[in-house]
């Protein structure tokens, strides 16, 4: 059972226009998202995040939506830029006793932003 | 400050065989994660180890253990090995709990 799903395995955009990567949530206990990029040959680096209790971050060009009650969150980015093309891992955290938390990804959006 | 690094970059291995994986997380983590990127799969959580102890496991079979040691670093042992488990390893270390950072990685191929 998926917790979290990304249902855009691929995504193509145009330098300079709006990415937006979306992604899904069915555990209601989630109550802190992430997302993440990587690139080939390379470990996933830490994005942006969100708690639950807010429903938007933004950070320089990257924006992190959350939507509760439709358990949905998505990453704008504007203007999109070559360097950005990657895969896109959205990451759901959940309490699993005392102060320990679990992340639970996706499979991943693949990003291509032509020039 | 030094990243999350992993060893070897690379390595091949026949059915059966058994092999160790290491990580050293960014000083001043405790916890280090494990994860298993199989083709055409997200991220699958595989072992979590904090101060020592194994916290928490993912849906993998017993084969599938580790260790953490006095230092932090931790190493990741796969048994008997099989086909599928042709991966990247990808190990992630935390100090907030929240925010994980991740090592570049261990690509296994089993033959």
């Amino acid at each position: 059972d998926q917790q979290v799903k990304q249902n855009s395995p691929s995504l193509s955009v145009q330098e300079g226009r709006i990415s937006i990567l979306n992604c899904d949530y069915t555990n209601s206990m989630f109550d802190y998202f992430l997302w993440y990029k990587k690139y080939p040959a390379e470990g996933p680096t830490f994005l942006i995040s969100i708690s639950s209790i807010k429903d938007k971050n933004e950070d320089g060009r990257f924006t992190v939506f959350l939507n509760k009650s439709a358990k949905h969150l998505s990453l704008h980015i504007v203007p999109s830029q070559p360097g950005d093309s990657a895969v896109y891992f959205c990451a759901a955290s959940s309490l699993i006793g005392g102060s320990n938390y679990k992340l639970t990804f996706g499979k991943g959006t693949l990003l291509t932003v032509n020039p | 400050e030094a990243g999350v690094t992993q060893s070897p970059t690379h390595l091949i291995k026949t059915r059966g065989q058994q092999v160790t994986l290491r990580c050293s997380p960014i000083s001043g983590h405790t916890s280090v994660y494990w994860y298993q990127q199989a083709l055409g799969l997200g991220l699958q959580f595989l072992l979590w180890y904090d101060e020592g102890e194994e916290r928490n496991r993912g849906n993998f079979p017993p084969r599938f253990s580790g260790r953490q040691f006095p230092n932090y670093s931790s190493e990741l042992n796969v048994n008997a090995l099989e086909l599928e488990d042709s991966a990247l390893y990808l190990c992630a270390s935390s100090r907030s709990l929240r925010e994980q950072f991740f090592g570049p990685g261990t690509r296994l191929t089993v033959l």
